[in-house]
């Protein structure tokens, strides 16, 4: 199967960072989205990963190790507006898989 | 240059029921694909439209049925609705052959409430 795996929950403090990990089937691997949704809200785009190593985008990074089917997102200096929830999604193809959510609450 | 706008937003059907939804990709995009949402749930993949031809199935049963037309917009059709299928169905805009990440383009969704 093609069984994206992450924590369902997640709890945080303002300002802290937060590490939310994924595992995945490397077969037919072609890249690791991460994905922002609000409750209520469409998913919106926050990094692609198709190479080993770590991207950073401003607040947010995104880590890939393709031979470990692993990634990570990790969040620096949470914010309120930061609480949602985070989807990892594999591209099998020209299909993306999606992990259940990480729901991230972050507390003052 | 307008996104992905699916409609309708919100609506309520009555198991045994067929529903239609549409969804127009982003401007210069050629592939549409079809996402079920259950609450709590991440999106399943039901399925993917190019060339006006399905390209790739989910696990989906044969009521969930879809089209797209030659200006590149596309239905998603269900019948003989189920209370399960109260979901938030998305739609992904991309080109055929993306390669960057964020050539993804998702719409708003439209909610599917099944009574």
């Amino acid at each position: 199967g093609q069984n994206i795996d992450q924590p369902t929950e997640m709890t945080a403090t303002e300002g802290a960072i937060v590490q939310i990990n994924c595992t995945y089937q490397t077969s037919g691997f072609n890249g690791l989205f991460w994905y922002q949704q609000h409750a209520g809200e469409a998913p919106t785009f926050l990094s692609y990963n198709v190479l080993d190593g770590l991207e950073e985008k401003g607040r947010f990074s995104s880590f890939l190790s393709r031979s470990k089917g692993y990634s990570y997102l990790l969040l620096k200096e949470l914010q309120m507006k930061d609480s949602a929830s985070y989807l990892c999604a594999v591209s099998y193809g020209n299909k993306l898989v999606f992990g259940a959510g990480t729901i991230l609450r972050v507390k003052s | 240059d307008a996104g992905v706008t699916q409609s309708p937003t919100h609506l309520i059907k009555t198991r045994g029921q067929q529903v239609t939804l549409r969804c127009s990709p982003k401007s210069g995009h050629d592939t549409v694909s079809w996402y079920q949402q259950a609450l709590g749930q991440g999106p399943q993949f039901i399925f993917q439209y190019y060339e006006e031809e399905e390209r790739q199935r989910g696990n989906f049963p044969d009521r969930f049925s879809g089209h797209q037309f030659p200006n590149y917009s596309s239905e998603l059709n269900v019948n003989a609705l189920l209370l399960g299928d109260s979901a938030l169905y998305l739609c992904a805009s991309s080109l055929w052959k993306w390669t960057a990440g964020d050539t993804i383009y998702f719409g708003e969704g439209s909610w599917l409430t099944v009574v």
